[in-house]
């Protein structure tokens, strides 16, 4: 299957810094990334979906001004948690689809943690 | 309304033998794919078997089979020959088409524990 490769694998930060996750897809061309969030021992839930060239569109809840979402190119998307709390501590995880088959391929997950 | 329910949220199997994981999904879409993925505790996301709507046949990868019940709006996912590796969270996603989103939506998982 594709690959998705997501950088840093483990991140951790003080309190009021902001922290940029990358979200590469490696083989193959990126139209849609979205970006889910993962509380210990609970569901994904899906933060925002951007389109290469385009704004990101958030889900209901997330703040736009807080969760930066950059999607410049068809392989790579940015996400950047901006003046980070220890609420913001979590595990995102960004998936890419593919422009032909719209499968969706999962990146191995960041683990945020603030201090 | 939930659009995916899984209601175990965690399951024991013997090694060797065969689990049923449930699921069942809410939709009004004709057209519309339900995911199961595989969660290690490394946290990536790992894809196991899909069905879409329309497909008669249930879905089999492997050791996982998908039994498809539309009527009942269900699809549960069935891992024969369990092994100590299948130990993980699992989840059950489904993916509606004619709303146009691509997303997945997301059950709140089942911990499945493999015993020796």
């Amino acid at each position: 299957g594709a690959v998705v490769s997501q950088h840093p694998s483990w991140v951790i930060c003080k309190s009021g810094t902001s922290v940029k996750i990358e979200c590469r897809s490696l083989d193959f061309q990126a139209t849609t990334m979205f970006w889910y969030r993962q509380f210990p021992k609970q569901s994904l839930m899906l933060m925002a979906t951007s389109n290469e060239g385009s704004k990101a569109t958030y889900e209901q809840g997330v703040e736009k001004d807080k969760f930066l979402i950059n999607h410049a190119s068809l392989t790579l998307s940015t996400l950047t948690v901006t003046s980070a709390h220890p609420e913001d501590s979590s595990f995102y995880i960004c998936s890419g689809q593919g422009s032909n088959t719209g499968e969706l391929f999962f990146g191995e997950g960041s683990r945020l943690t603030v201090l | 309304a939930q659009k995916i329910t899984q209601t175990q949220p965690g399951m024991f199997v013997q090694e060797k033998e065969a689990v049923t994981l449930d699921c069942t999904y809410d939709t009004s879409d004709q057209s519309y794919g339900l995911f199961w993925y595989k969660q290690p505790s490394s946290g990536e996301m790992i894809f196991l078997i899909y069905q879409g709507s329309y497909d008669e046949q249930n879905a089999t990868e492997g050791r996982y089979s998908l039994n498809f019940q539309k009527a009942r709006k269900s699809a549960n996912l069935v891992i024969s020959a369990s092994q100590l590796g299948d130990s993980a969270m699992y989840f059950c996603a489904m993916r509606e088409k004619q709303t146009g989103a691509n997303n997945l939506f997301f059950g709140t998982g089942t911990r499945l524990t493999v015993i020796p």
